[in-house]
């Protein structure tokens, strides 16, 4: 199947620093990945599309100098929080599609990124 | 635009009994239509899906769901629940005609199986 991995799987940091979370398609490639942030007990809020080799698409209200997204390659794309706060903790999870599989009907997640700023 | 309604925050079964988690959905088009679980501190991982065919899809760990157009519904069922099933359970759709864009998800239904 379809595998998607995170790292690091959590981090906790201090107020202030800045913070990067990669998500890997470890079997197939992907020109689209998704960026989700997930509060407790509620659902996967859409973040932003991460598209290979060019910028990424923000949802309203994501702060896109906050946020900075770079998909460098296929099967690769990263996630950095700048000058994290608290509010800023939360569960990070991306997603892809597998490119030339035949069927782009699945989207694969990663298993998350918990995020603590202290 | 598309949207999913868990009219459920928690369903309670006991084990052996069998499970239903509620899903309506609302698309322009044709929907594809996802379940998905998710373990504490953990991803979503993939159950089922329904593209087109069989209204009646089967996935992971026993778990179907049933595709009703006509009540733009698709509950998810297990004949007999077990502990583990429990778990955070996402309902997810997609417009058949948007090409690679993200699913849009339910709320999420808590599921909690007691033995």
């Amino acid at each position: 199947g379809a595998v998607v991995s995170q790292h690091p799987s959590w981090v906790i940091c201090k107020s202030g620093t800045s913070v990067k979370i990669e998500c890997r398609s470890l079997d197939f490639q992907a020109t689209t990945m998704f960026w989700y942030r997930q509060f407790p007990k509620q659902s996967l809020m859409l973040m932003a599309t991460s598209n290979e080799g060019s910028k990424a698409t923000y949802e309203q209200g994501v702060e896109k100098d906050k946020f900075l997204i770079n998909h460098a390659s296929l099967t690769l794309s990263t996630l950095t929080v700048t000058s994290a706060h608290p509010e800023d903790s939360s569960f990070y999870i991306c997603s892809a599609y597998p490119l030339g599989r035949g069927s782009t009907d699945t989207q694969y997640f990663g298993p998350g990124t918990r995020l603590t700023v202290l | 635009a598309q949207s999913v309604a868990q009219p459920e925050d928690q369903v309670n079964v006991a084990e052996g009994n069998p499970l239903t988690v509620k899903c309506t959905y609302s698309v322009s088009g044709n929907p594809y239509l996802f379940w998905y679980v998710q373990y504490p501190n953990r991803g979503l991982q993939f159950l089922l899906k329904y593209i087109t065919g069989d209204n009646l899809v089967k996935g992971s760990y026993g778990f179907e769901a049933e595709f009703n157009k006509s009540q733009t519904s698709f509950h998810l069922k297990k004949p007999s629940a077990l502990v583990s099933d429990s778990a955070l359970y996402f309902c997810a759709v997609r417009d058949m005609d948007s090409g690679n864009t993200p699913l849009v998800f339910g709320k999420g239904t808590r599921l909690s199986v007691i033995a």
